[in-house]
């Protein structure tokens, strides 16, 4: 049971150059989310997927597309990079059961954009 | 507009002392709060919160909820060189939607 996986684990950029960054999930959970987390600002919330099928845009969404190929994978892609874009990103995965609301994180993907 | 808020931004300890962080939001169709705790890479779950006046514990820490006044503390007592890290608190909605603070950063000194 590996949780909640990403890769790549690390990435350098040149502007304008696209990339897809891949995250899946073996707990069987129905919403996925992509993060941006940098300095001073917290996690900040880029699209959400409420259950397979579905995606919405968060906080953060422009530079940004996402794919919820299945219930397990849900990619995140940066059609042209722009530097603003460097940061590190975490998938995160939840169910909403009755005794337990959390979210699950993957380790983490450090962009950066040159 | 949705948010949380967390103060303060960043502590500095002795260890062996005792902190509180604090936790304040406006979030429409509130469901749940929760206290993640991270180190260098991704955020690990502490608690999860969702009634009024209930304390959750687990060894030195422990948290509770107030929904009237719309604040959480998180507390640790004796502080050791490994609660460094950022903690990190968040909303949820019915909407399953999370909305974050922006973490407060504590170093516990030796």
């Amino acid at each position: 049971n590996a949780g909640v996986t990403q890769t790549p684990k690390f990435q350098v950029l040149k502007t304008g150059q696209s990339m897809t960054l891949q995250c899946a999930q073996d707990m069987n959970h129905n919403s996925m989310y992509w993060y941006r987390q940098d300095p001073g600002m917290g996690l900040r919330l880029i699209y959400y997927s409420a259950s397979e099928g579905t995606t919405d845009k968060g906080e953060v969404p422009n530079g940004y597309n996402v794919s919820r190929l299945n219930k397990r994978e849900f990619s995140l892609r940066l059609e042209s990079a722009a530097p603003s874009q460097t940061s590190v990103y975490f998938c995160a995965s939840s169910e909403r059961l009755q005794l337990t609301d959390t979210q699950y994180f993957g380790p983490g993907t450090r962009l950066t954009v040159l | 507009e949705d948010k949380v808020v967390q103060s303060p931004l960043s502590l500095v300890v002795h260890e062996g002392d005792t902190v509180t962080l604090n936790c304040s939001y406006e979030v429409t169709n509130f469901r749940s709060l929760l206290w993640y705790k991270q180190e260098k890479k991704a955020p690990t779950f502490l608690f999860m919160l969702t009634s009024s006046g209930i304390e959750k514990k687990s060894g030195r820490l422990s948290s509770i909820l107030d929904k009237k006044e719309l604040f959480s503390i998180l507390n640790i007592t004796a502080t050791q060189t490994g609660d460094s890290a950022i903690y990190l608190c968040a909303v949820k909605n019915t909407g399953n939607q999370f909305y974050f603070g922006t973490g407060t950063s504590l170093t516990v000194i030796p």
